[in-house]
């Protein structure tokens, strides 16, 4: 079955600690997302790529980085810039441009302790 | 002015009732418009599109857009106890380039057996 595959589901960092989540698809999706979700807000979007080797910064880019090796794979690093890492991270997938939607991959929430 | 926005709720129905949930845009030119339902603690899924002004029907769902409003709205016929979860509302606003989703708050819809 086609879909997103998102890797852990739980996720606990320390402070000053760098952490990776991963996400994986196989829908042969060119466009991959990722956003954050607090709780009771919307969706808020870090970072996008289109197509492999280019990313862009969303709304709240500052303290996360991302990379775009593969057409499969879109891993984002919380990195210790990121001062309120506390979230449910959420990557999607679409084919080009979008207009169809969004697929969701089923999350990880991050917990800094 | 938020470019999605939505009242939070809680939005309480009974049983069969119609639930009526609503979303407006900032952006005249935008042109694609989206439900998605998220329960809680899971990842958001997409239940409707619409692209064209008027009416869209599937199943118990109803999505009616109209753009000179800027409005969108989504009607649940027959409601459920499963329906109970929190509806996001997203549109592609007319940015040159990549298209993303921007996503209002969410309305969270209880319905009451």
């Amino acid at each position: 079955d086609g879909g997103i595959t998102q890797s852990p589901k739980y996720l606990f960092r320390k402070e000053g600690q760098n952490v990776t989540l991963s996400c994986e698809q196989n829908l042969n999706h060119d466009a991959m997302y990722w956003y954050r979700q607090d709780p009771g807000q919307g969706l808020r979007l870090i970072y996008y790529s289109q197509i492999v080797n280019d990313f862009q910064k969303g709304d709240i880019a500052e303290g996360y980085s991302v990379s775009r090796e593969k057409k499969e794979s879109f891993p984002l690093t919380v990195t210790s810039a990121q001062k309120n890492p506390t979230a449910f991270y959420l990557c999607a997938s679409s084919p080009f441009g979008g207009g169809l939607g969004y697929t969701f991959g089923s999350g990880t929430r991050l917990t800094v302790v | 002015q938020k470019e999605v926005e939505q009242n939070s709720g809680p939005l309480s129905v009974p049983e069969g009732a119609i639930a009526s949930l609503n979303c407006t845009y900032s952006d005249r030119g935008s042109q694609s418009f989206f439900w998605y339902r998220q329960y809680s603690g899971k990842s958001p899924e997409l239940i409707m599109s619409i692209y064209s002004n008027g009416d869209k029907e599937d199943g118990r769902f109803t999505a009616q857009l109209n753009k000179a409003s800027q409005y969108v709205s989504l009607l649940i016929r027959d409601s459920q106890p499963s329906d109970s979860a929190t509806y996001l509302c997203a549109v592609i606003p007319p940015i040159q380039g990549a298209q993303k989703l921007v996503f209002g708050q969410g309305t969270r819809l209880t319905i009451n057996p």
